[in-house]
């Protein structure tokens, strides 16, 4: 499976700023997900960032609060925008798995965002 | 009525006895099923998928599937403490994207 790192890997930030994650894969992947992961909860799919165009977004999330980029096959941020305390969570990035392991999908290691 | 439902839980079991996790879904076209585990603290990595009705060994585990039920089971024999986790199930269904989890059993194997 693919190598797939984040930065940062948490961090505190103030309410009305922004902060932007990285996903860093070592392969070329078709599919990045983004998602997200509240204290207790389970994963719930923000967007699918789709290579050259605009991403994906599930319903509840929006692109002015979320924005999303994917210049190439390896490389997506996601952006969290005008950040409140709710916004606190884990961010994940996620990939299809290659070859034969297509529909399976890998985590990257999260992003713990605290919000005050 | 959510996409796929598990018993949160908490499970209990002694080390070395079987534990078992099930896994519920309503989308009856979906075809690709997935269990996870995760660590506190740990971004959730994969442990089984199987995508044809019938069982599915790999090492300790085996994956259940029966679609005409609609449902997934894990079952981890000779369980360690280190298999304490949440282990979560998901389900792809065929529109590709569309890739759901459940909320999670929490499983704690007892020394």
């Amino acid at each position: 499976s693919a190598v797939i790192s984040q930065k940062p890997s948490r961090d505190i930030c103030q309410r009305g700023t922004s902060l932007t994650i990285q996903c860093q894969v070592d392969s070329q992947v078709t599919m990045m997900f983004w998602y997200r992961q509240q204290p207790g909860q389970s994963l719930t799919l923000i967007a699918t960032a789709n290579q050259g165009s605009e991403a994906t977004y599930e319903s509840g999330f929006v692109i002015d609060k979320f924005p999303i980029s994917r210049p190439n096959l390896t490389f997506s941020t996601l952006t969290v925008s005008n950040m409140s305390p709710e916004d606190s969570s884990i961010y994940l990035c996620s990939v299809d798995g290659p070859g034969l392991q297509k529909g399976e999908q890998y985590f990257g290691p999260g992003t713990r965002l605290t919000v005050t | 009525q959510k996409e796929v439902e598990q018993n949160s839980g908490p499970l209990s079991v002694p080390e070395g006895a079987i534990a078992s996790l099930n896994c519920t879904y309503s989308d009856r076209g979906s075809q690709s099923f997935f269990w996870y585990r995760q660590y506190s603290g740990k971004s959730p990595e994969l442990i089984m998928s199987i995508y044809s009705n019938g069982d599915k060994e790999d090492g300790r585990f085996t994956a259940q599937l029966n679609k005409a039920s609609q449902y997934v089971s894990l079952l981890i024999r000779d369980s360690q403490p280190s298999d304490s986790a949440t282990y979560l199930c998901a389900v792809r269904t065929n529109t590709g994207n569309q890739f759901y989890f459940g909320t999670g059993t929490s499983l704690t194997v007892i020394p």
